[in-house]
């Protein structure tokens, strides 16, 4: 089956510095991947859209200045998360679409920030 | 690895007739199980969960059943209706872990008329 991989797995950061997390779809191309964010209490907040060799569609209050997302490749898309503070440690979940409303999920990337 | 797997891609279900759909899981450290219901377009959203203490959890016409013992869960929607079609995405975290989640690969559901 389709496999998508996440790095890293988690990641502990000061407040003000950058972290970059990678998306890869392992065995298939995926011109459409997507970034979640996991609040608590269950919820999944989409974050972003992001197409190959195009800019990423923000969804509404997410900060496209602070949450950088790069695809630049069939199987790459990553997220930067620019001057992180604590409210900014969360789960962080991407997915690669294989084709039309079929996504695999990523393992997820957990960030603190202290 | 494919910690937890829908098997079935895709269901196609008469609209008042029952809905089942299900989920496998390989890890026995998961503990919480949910499943979300995704419409093109737009992110997952959040349908029920149950606790591994549990092996049922009914929230009107949905119910989820585990049985820890084969690793199985299942979401039954009964009745189904025409704007119960969607994806439905199962997923498992082990809270006395990290609660990192894990997804399925999702069952698009169809519900005729």
């Amino acid at each position: 089956g389709a496999v998508v991989s996440q790095h890293p797995s988690w990641v502990i950061c000061k407040s003000g510095t950058s972290v970059k997390i990678e998306c890869r779809s392992l065995d298939f191309q995926a011109t459409t991947m997507f970034w979640y964010r996991q609040f608590p209490k269950q919820s999944l907040m989409l974050m972003a859209t992001s197409n190959e060799g195009s800019k990423a569609t923000y969804e509404q209050g997410v900060e496209k200045d602070k949450f950088l997302i790069n695809h630049a490749s069939l199987t790459l898309s990553t997220l930067t998360v620019t001057s992180a503070h604590p409210e900014d440690s969360s789960f962080y979940i991407c997915s690669a679409e294989l084709y039309q409303e079929t996504q695999y999920f990523g393992p997820g990337t957990r960030l603190l920030v202290l | 690895d494919q910690q937890v797997k829908q098997n079935s891609p895709s269901l196609s279900v008469q609209e008042g007739r029952i809905s089942i759909l299900n989920c496998d899981y390989t890890n026995s450290m998961f503990d919480y199980f949910l499943w979300y219901k995704k419409y093109p377009a737009e992110g997952p959203t959040f349908l029920i969960s149950i606790s591994s203490i549990k092996d049922k959890n009914e929230d009107g016409r949905f119910t989820v059943f585990l049985n820890k013992s084969a690793k199985h869960l299942s979401l039954h929607i009964v009745p189904s209706q025409p704007g119960d079609s969607a994806v439905y995405f199962c997923a498992a975290s082990a809270r006395g872990v990290n609660n990192d989640m894990r997804f399925g690969a999702g069952t698009r559901l169809t519900v005729k008329p």
